[in-house]
């Protein structure tokens, strides 16, 4: 079964520092990978996607991510951490089924920026 | 041009009553899918639905179901509600049924069952 997992529920880093974001997947066949930021009280917005092109990914607002098939690692990196990345990020593996697609969602890394 | 649009925002119903909400997708977009959100959880999926049929469904009871009208918008119904069902309901969609797009979401319905 197709699956992700986060490794860090809440991550913390001062602005203008780094910010990695870990997830593992678990997939049988080339993944769909996503990853999506919610801020609170707010829909998801997807900020970034890999369905099997590059293997580094550039999304919005400065975030990249990098497919690493023998790792079955998909971490969500951006140079330099500003307040408004402070939010819940989740890494996500789109999964297929018989009749169409389901998103599976991990558990969510809250980033905290400090100032 | 509009994204996602879902209402209500908020909504509170009591034990054992029933709840329509609903949803109306990204222009372009002819399929649509329904996300559950307790709190501080991950989204878990409901179902999906395309050409006015649902066509797959994830691991939630009978009391939950849907329709998709011509125009692509959507209901979700929950009957006989229970205090479990509280949740943040995310309503997304997608140009296909390919994952290629990803889906883009809507700002949910928050129920509280009470």
């Amino acid at each position: 079964a197709q699956s992700v997992t986060q490794l860090d529920s809440h991550v913390s880093v001062s602005e203008g520092t780094p910010v990695l974001l870990r997830c593992n997947y678990s997939s049988s066949y080339s993944p769909s990978l996503f990853w999506y930021v919610q801020h609170p009280n707010k829909g998801l917005q997807l900020l970034l996607k890999y369905t099997s092109a590059a293997t580094l990914v550039k999304g919005i607002n400065g975030f990249e991510a990098e497919f690493k098939k023998s790792e079955t690692s998909f971490h969500l990196t951006k140079p330099s951490a500003h307040m408004s990345d402070a939010a819940e990020y989740f890494c996500v593996v789109g999964v297929f089924m018989e009749y169409g697609n389901k998103l599976v969602f991990g558990a969510g890394t809250i980033l905290r920026v400090k100032s | 041009d509009a994204g996602v649009t879902q209402s209500p925002t908020h909504l509170i119903k009591t034990r054992g009553q029933q709840v329509t909400l609903r949803c109306s997708p990204k222009s372009g977009h002819d399929t649509v899918s329904w996300y559950q959100q307790a709190l501080g959880q991950g989204p878990q999926f409901i179902f999906q639905y395309y050409e006015e049929e649902e066509r797959q469904r994830g691991n939630f009871p009978d009391r939950f179901s849907g329709h998709q009208f011509p125009n692509y918008s959507s209901e979700l119904n929950v009957n006989a509600l229970l205090l479990g069902d509280s949740a943040l309901y995310l309503c997304a969609s997608s140009p296909d049924k390919s994952l290629y797009y990803g889906y883009t979401f809507g700002s949910g319905t928050r129920l509280t069952v009470v």
